[in-house]
């Protein structure tokens, strides 16, 4: 049973282009959650998400951030028109919902954000 | 807004003694905390957990306590090893309203010196 999956683990965008964040959860899994985290800080939760619903965005900001989870194919983050300041880890985790009072959360590796 | 305080930012401590960290959370209704190790580089990766209806839970040489009253809970390492050297996060999630945000605290950078 594969881990969590994200591409690209490495990505560099010059300021004003776009980029587009993939995560594949682990099999059986329907809950992804985006985190972003800056050099040498905590994990910042960005939105939670079930298949083809957005359950929590309150971690994200009002623009230029997006994100989905698709009944088919991986949940993309989307940053557009990106700045110096998005510069950071992105990872994102999922669960599954077999006991619906905790839920174990598995990172995947992360991608690195860099904005020229 | 929910919010988790982690303390300290740094310890370092000797081969063979313990470390202890402490958080304590803002939201009432958070019922499930996890602890999280992260080595330079890599992936977050959950070390422990405790739930809400428990006060201590051991493993190895691992431990964590809950203090539901005091909104505290805490991780504690005996006998370290270098290996232990990572930052460590707390986390604490409510699923009582039916959704999961878990919130992070700012994380622990533990060094221990052989």
């Amino acid at each position: 049973n594969a881990g969590v999956m994200q591409n690209p683990r490495h990505l560099v965008r010059r300021r004003g282009q776009e980029a587009r964040l993939r995560c594949s959860p682990m099999k059986g899994h329907s809950h992804v959650y985006w985190y972003r985290q800056l050099p040498e800080e905590g994990l910042k939760f960005m939105v939670y998400l079930q298949k083809e619903n957005i359950i929590d965005e309150s971690g994200m900001p009002k623009e230029r951030f997006s994100a989905e989870f698709p009944k088919e194919g991986p949940s993309i983050l989307r940053i557009q028109q990106v700045v110096r300041g998005d510069s950071a880890a992105y990872f994102c985790a999922s669960s599954t919902l077999s006991d619906v009072s905790y839920n174990e959360q598995f990172f995947g590796p992360g991608t690195r954000l860099t904005v020229l | 807004g929910e919010n988790v305080e982690q303390h300290p930012s740094t310890l370092s401590v000797q081969e063979g003694d313990s470390a202890v960290i402490k958080c304590t959370y803002s939201d009432s209704a958070s019922n499930y905390f996890p602890w999280y190790k992260q080595e330079l580089g890599k992936r977050p990766q959950l070390i422990i957990d405790i739930r809400s209806n428990v006060g201590e839970k051991k493993d190895q040489r691992i431990a964590v306590t809950l203090n539901k009253t005091a909104k505290h809970f805490s991780l504690h390492i005996t006998e370290t090893q270098p290996e232990d050297s990572a930052v460590y996060f707390c986390a604490a999630t409510d699923s009582n309203t039916g959704g999961f945000k878990t919130i992070f605290g700012a994380g622990t950078r533990l060094f221990v010196k052989a």
